[in-house]
């Protein structure tokens, strides 16, 4: 049973925001929810992490709703180099490298 | 601070050849993960060493692929009898602590390895 569930592709416009989904319906209580970014032949790069409510740096916000089923990854004002894949990861200490699992995740194409 | 470095970038092996892959961690950073990526496929996890010890390996192919992170040196994912199958880009990360996915990961640019 997959970890996580998300978008295969999205489009979007320069300036816009961007939201992602992710569903984690079996969610653990002690599991952590993570985005990574990876841009075509480079290695993923972390973005933001949360265990519940709304986190926020400098480069996204992420949304966690009461029951942490899923999260949603917000990019604001898109630009053409936000072009990526995004991967919501959901792991924890003591679950193994099941949480290490990135699958397919959402290919965003920015459009000008 | 140099990020985690990887070498070689592009690597050309025939079927049956052997393939070394090396990943220097970031500076301070004693734990190491090696991931595999097909071609419009996302990252799948191999293995994840701490210096001189295999934490966690069940992503690992049970034959021809070792690991090993030694007290000094970079750490080293060998092929052996490479096959058309194992055609991938290989990518290594490090973590200044071992906790998993909670814990931020510095990915390494990748080596991307074809087997002829």
């Amino acid at each position: 049973l997959a970890k996580t569930t998300q978008p295969i592709s999205m489009d979007s416009y320069e300036g816009q925001e961007v939201n992602i989904t992710c569903s984690h319906n079996n969610i653990a209580t002690n599991d952590y929810i993570t985005w990574y970014q990876q841009f075509p032949s480079q290695g993923p790069r972390f973005i933001i992490q949360g265990y519940k409510t709304k986190v926020t740096n400098e480069v996204a916000s992420l949304f966690i709703p009461a029951d942490r089923k899923s999260s949603t990854l917000s990019l604001p004002r898109v630009s053409l180099s936000d072009t990526a894949v995004y991967y919501c990861l959901v792991g924890n200490s003591g679950g193994g490298a099941d949480g290490l699992t990135f699958g397919k995740g959402t290919h965003l194409i920015i459009q000008p | 601070n140099a990020g985690v470095m990887q070498n070689p970038r592009h690597l050309v092996r025939r079927r049956g050849q052997e393939a070394r892959l090396r990943c220097s961690p970031m500076k301070g950073h004693s734990h190491v993960y090696w991931y595999r990526q097909l071609p419009e496929e996302g990252l799948k996890f191999m293995v994840y060493l701490q210096k001189e010890n295999i934490i966690d390996e069940s992503g690992m192919p049970k034959e021809r692929f070792s690991a090993e992170f030694p007290k000094e040196g970079p750490s080293i994912l060998r092929i052996q009898q490479v096959v058309r199958g194992d055609s991938a880009a290989y990518f290594c990360a490090s973590s200044p602590q071992g906790a998993l996915v909670w814990n931020e990961q510095f990915f390494g640019p990748g080596t991307r390895l074809t087997v002829l």
